[in-house]
């Protein structure tokens, strides 16, 4: 079965500072890849997918992950990280063709002025 | 509807009694999930349908746990006898097929406290 680890349950940056949230996750394929956010008392919205080709994929709110298969690792990244970008985040993974999500415990992420 | 709604927002309810939390999926997702997030944890997954069938039941924890859903639409997660580690976040999504490509859109979910 597969499992996701995400290493850093809570990480603390400064507003304007870039940001990058480690996932690694086990499985004999490369499985789909996922990063979700959630703000709190909402739902998860999708932030980035990977499914194939270009290992670097670009999301929405200025993330963007990186694939590694070698560290069997989809880590999220931010450049320049804003005051609303304070929110737990999740990543996710999936065989490929099948339909249940894994997911990672969450690192929640604190925005400091 | 443009989202996926889950009422209520909230239930607080007795230990052992019974509870319906029911979600409404985006018109025309086939494919209907319930997942449950407890404090601290990560999402769990519990059932998945597509259309009315749950091909999926295997992250029911226990016989009190049952889903169902009609017309392929509306879904109902009821818990019976509830007890008080049942209190969580359940969360429920839609896709468009049961190919995770679509991607899911997830509700803002249900938050039970057994007391």
């Amino acid at each position: 079965a597969q499992s996701v680890t995400q290493p850093d349950i809570h990480i603390t940056v400064s507003e304007g500072a870039s940001l990058e949230l480690r996932c690694n996750y086990s499985y004999g394929a490369t499985p789909y890849l996922f990063w979700y956010v959630q703000s709190p008392g909402q739902g998860l919205q999708l932030l980035l997918k990977y499914f194939s080709g270009d290992t670097l994929v670009q999301g929405i709110k200025g993330f963007e992950a990186e694939f590694k298969r070698s560290q069997s690792s989809f880590n999220l990244r931010k450049p320049s990280v804003h005051w609303s970008d304070a929110a737990e985040y999740f990543c996710a993974v999936s065989p490929s063709n099948d339909y249940k999500l894994s997911f990672g415990a969450g690192t929640t992420v604190t925005v400091r002025a | 509807g443009a989202g996926v709604s889950q009422s209520p927002s909230n239930k607080v309810t007795e230990k052992g009694k019974d509870v319906e939390l029911r979600c409404d999926p985006i018109s025309g997702h086939t494919a209907l999930y319930w997942y449950r997030q407890s404090l601290g944890q990560g999402l769990e997954f519990l059932i998945y349908f597509q259309g009315n069938s749950a091909p999926d039941k295997s992250g029911l924890p226990s016989d009190r746990f049952s889903a169902e859903r009609t017309g392929g639409s509306v879904s109902t997660l009821t818990i019976q006898r509830t007890q008080q580690e049942d209190s969580a976040v359940y969360l429920c999504a839609s896709s468009r097929t049961g190919d995770p490509d679509y991607g899911y859109t997830f509700g803002s979910g249900t938050r039970l406290t057994v007391v």
